[in-house]
């Protein structure tokens, strides 16, 4: 299994929602990441897990809150967004930080 | 600061027309350089990682190269489906996992 799984593929919600994507992988690696991509940007990095603990924040405001329940999942969890943060979100792993980069197909979403 | 630059923006190709895509870097210690395509609304594809000058890799109609400051997507006879974006990423010491990516280029090959 060399995929990277993230639900939903599609999310709209509203500035006062609260909502959780979530990211799964079980090629066994231990570097797990989140990544926020605009139409014809290049993915911005937002947070970097190292065997289960966060090992960077790119200075992501606090409505965005990940979680790393263990060396499989990743969630990001969503709340008081505001219709800026519209994107793609897209989760990827690795087997170490220093390894390629497996990417998710990525949540499209849309804040009203 | 580190940086880096793909040209061009966009490149449109006739069915088995060849050509390349640039990748140029401005980096304090260069750990890595990777290829990727995305098609859209997908995420990422990962093609090469390249780590030292002169080192090449393929991969069907696409060959990498890299040399000190630049590397090249080489595509030869390219088709239809080779349409998508190319982005070019790089890794550098002391940052972790973090890569630093070109903005891309998109690249239409017509029939």
């Amino acid at each position: 299994d060399t995929e990277v799984t993230q639900t939903p593929k599609h999310l709209v919600m509203g500035m006062t929602n609260k909502k959780s994507l979530k990211c799964e992988q079980h090629m066994g690696h231990r570097a797990m990441y989140w990544y926020k991509q605009k139409a014809k940007k290049p993915p911005e990095l937002m947070f970097v897990y190292s065997y289960e603990k966060l090992s960077i924040n790119e200075s992501v405001p606090s409505r965005f809150s990940p979680e790393c329940p263990n060396s499989s999942l990743l969630n990001l969890h969503l709340h008081a967004l505001q219709p800026e943060d519209s994107a793609l979100y897209l989760c990827a792993s690795s087997q170490f930080v220093s390894e390629k980069l497996f990417f998710g197909s990525g949540t499209q979403l849309s804040v009203l | 600061e580190d940086q880096v630059t793909q040209s061009p923006e966009a490149l449109r190709l006739q069915e088995g027309e060849s050509s390349s895509l640039n990748c140029s870097y401005t980096v304090s210690g260069l750990r890595g350089l990777f290829w990727y395509r995305q098609d859209p609304g997908k995420g990422p594809e990962f093609l090469f990682t390249l780590y030292s000058a002169g080192e090449e890799k393929e991969k069907e109609r696409l060959k990498a190269t890299l040399t000190k400051k630049e590397s090249f997507l080489h595509i030869t006879a390219p088709k239809p489906e080779d349409s998508a974006t190319y982005l070019c990423a790089v890794r550098i010491y002391n940052q972790g996992g973090k890569l630093i990516f070109g903005q891309g280029t998109e690249l239409s090959v017509k029939p």
